[in-house]
């Protein structure tokens, strides 16, 4: 069965703290890994998708990266803008289903 | 383009009674996916479907429940004779080729 470890659990990082995210998985036939931000109450806002391994994508402060075990999402000079739970998950051979990780707490503080 | 719309947005219902959850997926998305946030644990997938078929529904409990994404309007999640461990965040999401997917707001049942 397919399986993502996220870690830290939670995160506190000073305004302009960067750091990363890390993102574990094991799955039979990896169609892609994806990285969601979720807010309090909303809905996961989708971040990126990675394919293979040694892709890298980036958006504003972040970037993520992907190995065969694992992946990383950096958080670069983050603002407490980017306070939110990251949300990894991994889409396998079960065509369509995402499995997610329990998710990385982010509190970023002035 | 519009996102993906849920509604109601929040739902209460006694224990016993029917609940029924809509979405309708972002414009030119033909896949939904419905998953299911409990309290204090992370996201589990339900159910895969496009229009007028169930792909997969390995994450959907054998009974009470059941979706639908007809022909027309939206997608349909169905809870019956609800019971207070169906409290939870319910979010659907959609696709339009399977790949990335992109969540709704979610709609959240309490069980009284």
């Amino acid at each position: 069965e397919d399986q993502v470890t996220q870690s830290p659990e939670a995160l506190r990082l000073q305004e302009g703290e960067s750091s990363s995210l890390n993102c574990s998985y094991t799955v039979s036939g990896l169609r892609g890994l994806f990285w969601y931000r979720q807010d309090p109450g909303k809905g996961p806002e989708f971040l990126f998708t990675l394919y293979s391994a040694g892709e890298e994508k980036e958006k504003e402060r972040l970037k993520a990266t992907l190995t065969k075990k694992e992946s990383f999402l950096h958080i670069t000079a983050p603002k407490p803008e980017d306070s939110a739970t990251y949300l990894c998950a991994v889409q396998g051979s079960s065509w369509g289903k995402l499995q997610f990780g329990a998710g990385t707490q982010v509190v970023v503080t002035p | 383009n519009a996102g993906v719309m849920q509604n109601p947005r929040h739902l209460v219902r006694r224990r016993g009674q029917e609940a029924r959850l809509r979405c309708s997926p972002m414009k030119g998305h033909s896949h939904v996916y419905w998953y299911r946030q409990l309290p204090e644990e992370g996201l589990k997938f339900m159910v895969y479907l496009q229009k007028e078929n169930i792909i997969d529904e390995s994450g959907m409990p054998k009974e009470r429940f059941s979706a639908e994404f007809p022909k027309e309007g939206p997608s349909i999640l169905r809870i019956q004779q609800v019971v207070r461990g169906d409290s939870a965040a319910y979010f659907c999401a959609s696709s339009p080729d399977g790949y990335e997917q992109y969540f709704g707001p979610g709609t959240r049942l309490t069980v009284t």
